[in-house]
């Protein structure tokens, strides 16, 4: 069975402190692992989609890497906009059905 | 690009009455959708994967009676909540698939009374 575990579950940052979110997942056959964004009472935003070990996407303060194992989410300067639950998802096998992680809550403090 | 939308964004019902929730991808043809449910502080738990032009597949433990799905177009489908009861409270979310990543909709709040 597919597993996505992310870490830590909430964050708490201040304004301009740069980190780092993690999702590590054990799948057979990854197709995709996406990040999105969720804001309180809102369907999760699309940000990234990676398709295998090495590759990186950029947008704005945030950057997505991935490995065979896992991926970071790193959010560069932060601002208190960024606060949101940030959730991972993977995709795999040959169906198009995904699975969510928890999320990681994060709150940016001016 | 890659809008979803989804109607109404809230509902309260009283318990017995059937509710349907619509989901659209605004900018693009989905043959797969998917719905979702949320409950608070937890993530999103799949309900159903639906297939246009065919039945809906659900997942494990999700009543099919209940949870009624249709996806007539590439453009839409529909979820109704049969003789909905206060434990289908919930936050109901759709996505649409296109080549790079599921799309999600706003979300549907139910508040069944």
């Amino acid at each position: 069975e597919d597993q996505v575990t992310q870490s830590p579950e909430a964050l708490r940052l201040q304004e301009g402190e740069s980190s780092s979110l993690n999702c590590s997942y054990t799948v057979s056959g990854l197709r995709g692992l996406f990040w999105y964004r969720q804001d309180p009472g809102k369907g999760p935003e699309f940000l990234f989609t990676l398709y295998s070990a090495g590759e990186e996407k950029e947008k704005e303060r945030l950057k997505a890497t991935l490995t065979k194992k896992e991926s970071f989410l790193h959010i560069t300067a932060p601002k208190p906009e960024d606060s949101a639950t940030y959730l991972c998802a993977v995709e795999a096998g040959g169906y198009q059905k995904v699975t969510f992680g928890i999320g990681t809550k994060l709150q940016v403090i001016p | 690009g890659a809008v979803v939308s989804q109607h109404p964004s809230w509902v309260i019902c009283k318990s017995g009455t059937s509710v349907k929730i619509e989901c659209r991808s605004l900018d693009f043809q989905a043959t797969t959708m998917f719905w979702y449910r949320q409950f608070p502080k937890q993530s999103l738990m799949l309900m159903a994967t639906s297939n246009e032009g065919s039945k809906a597949t659900y997942e494990q433990g999700v009543e099919k009676d209940k949870f009624l799905i249709n996806h007539a177009s590439l453009t839409l489908s529909t979820l109704t909540v049969t003789s909905a009861h206060p434990e289908d409270s919930s936050f109901y979310i759709c996505s649409a698939r296109d080549v790079q990543a599921q799309y999600f909709g706003p979300g549907t709040r139910l508040l069944v009374l």
